[in-house]
């Protein structure tokens, strides 16, 4: 079956400019992670949504950082007034409901802030 | 809260050999344990994952790890190794809260196989 998609693959943005980041998990996961991957820092959770309990944000960097689900399915993550720091791959995944069940990963957005 | 520590950051082995990438976790409470591997230009790949059922777990590719609770390891271990596995590993900890669990990653171990 189709796995976890995410949109774009690369973008390239100015310094200052805000961008989105999308997500679109497995059918039928209810559980939706975002996480960053860059050089200096290495993997580091952001954020995840299970279901229809409120987010667990405590991963987001800074409040310029932000992500939304709608509908329980399609995610959508928000960088505003981006920084050079901010460059990184940005990986999603999602996994069925349950502490154990294994997060299946995207393949990442590779966002680069000139 | 929760930390991984992999022990080397590039690790050459030759084609056939023994490949073992250690993993060190800390953990206030029972972990989930899981290894993960990373092609290049691509999302992360479950290799096998620990979840408080049997301590030597097999996964996916002839790989396998054995919690070890004395030692706080999880090292992930192949027999022979394949010019295909070469990539990036990274060992991962959760420590579920709820109904879901985030994982704290190490550094990764970047395996090189060489004939």
């Amino acid at each position: 079956g189709a796995g976890v998609s995410q949109s774009p693959s690369n973008k390239v943005t100015e310094k200052g400019k805000d961008v989105e980041l999308r997500c679109d998990p497995i059918s039928g996961h209810t559980a939706l992670y975002w996480y960053r991957q860059s050089l200096g820092q290495g993997l580091e959770f952001l954020i995840y949504f299970q279901g229809n309990s409120a987010p667990d944000k405590s991963g987001l960097p800074s409040d310029r950082f932000s992500a939304e689900r709608t509908g329980g399915s399609v995610s959508t993550l928000t960088i505003q007034r981006t920084q050079q720091e901010d460059s990184a791959v940005y990986l999603c995944a999602s996994s069925f409901w349950g502490a154990r069940e294994t997060q299946y990963f995207g393949p990442g957005t590779r966002l680069l802030v000139l | 809260a929760q930390s991984v520590t992999q022990l080397g950051s590039h690790v050459s082995v030759s084609e056939g050999a023994l490949v073992l990438l250690r993993c060190n976790y800390s953990s206030s409470v029972p972990p989930y344990l899981f290894w993960y591997v990373q092609y290049p230009n691509q999302g992360l790949q479950l290799l096998l994952k620990y979840t408080s059922a049997a301590t030597l777990v097999k996964g996916i590719n002839g790989f396998e790890a054995e919690f070890k609770k004395s030692e706080t390891s999880f090292h992930l271990t192949k027999p022979s190794a394949h010019m295909s596995d070469a990539a990036e590993y990274f060992c991962a900890v959760s420590v579920p809260t709820g109904t879901a669990s985030k994982l704290t990653f190490g550094t990764g171990t970047r395996l090189q196989v060489t004939l």
